[in-house]
């Protein structure tokens, strides 16, 4: 079967540094996403990966290691306002996007 | 803004009802995907529609049915409500259906059933 696995629920401080983790096992791979999404609204595109190594994007980036299944979201100096759900999906074998059950991230001041 | 647009945002209705959701996709994207997300949930995967086709079927019940229409905008019917059905629902779409994909969600409609 296709499993992505996330944690649940991680918690930091406001200008601190938080690393997201997500694993995989999918039919195939062709690139992950990450998404962010805040409490009510839509999911919005943080950044996609296909190829092995760190994509920067001012206070995000994300890693992704193919041979290991596993990627990560880094969100430097942190805000309040990064306080949300972040989505890792992969796109299998059939370009189908398979979506994790999201991690909620919290921001204590 | 996504580009992306869902009718109506909010919906209240009984249990055995019926109801259908709207989705107008970006201008130029033929793909549409509609998920159902429950309270604290994630994203639940329905259905995908490409120009008008069905291209990819998830987790929908036999009791939900979608369709695309030529002018690609698409609409979601649920049937015979149940209180577990209560749900926000997100329609996205897509330039393409394979390769890069990056999905564009709408606001989604928020469903309610007392």
């Amino acid at each position: 079967g296709q499993n992505i696995d996330q944690p649940t629920e991680m918690t930091a401080t406001e200008g601190a540094i938080v690393q997201i983790n997500c694993t995989y096992q999918t039919s195939g791979f062709n690139g992950l996403f990450w998404y962010q999404q805040h409490a009510g609204e839509a999911p919005t595109f943080l950044s996609y990966n296909v190829l092995d190594g760190l994509e920067e994007k001012g206070r995000f980036s994300s890693f992704l290691s193919r041979s290991k299944g596993y990627s990560y979201l880094l969100l430097k100096e942190l805000q309040m306002k990064d306080s949300a759900s972040y989505l890792c999906a992969v796109v299998d074998s059939n370009y189908q996007l398979i979506w994790g059950a999201g991690t909620k991230l919290i921001i204590k001041p | 803004d996504s580009g992306v647009t869902q009718t109506p945002k909010h919906l209240i209705t009984a249990t055995g009802q019926r109801v259908t959701l709207r989705c107008s996709p970006r201008s130029g994207d033929l793909s549409v995907y509609w998920y159902q997300q429950s309270l604290d949930q994630g994203l639940q995967f329905l259905i995908q529609y490409y120009n008008g086709e069905e291209r990819a079927k998830g987790n929908i019940l036999e009791r939900f049915s979608a369709q695309q229409f030529p002018d690609l905008h698409s609409e979601l019917n649920l049937s015979s409500l149940e209180l577990g059905d209560s749900a926000l629902y997100f329609c996205a779409s897509s330039v393409v259906t394979e390769a890069y994909n990056e999905q564009f969600f709408g606001p989604g409609t928020r469903l309610t059933v007392l």
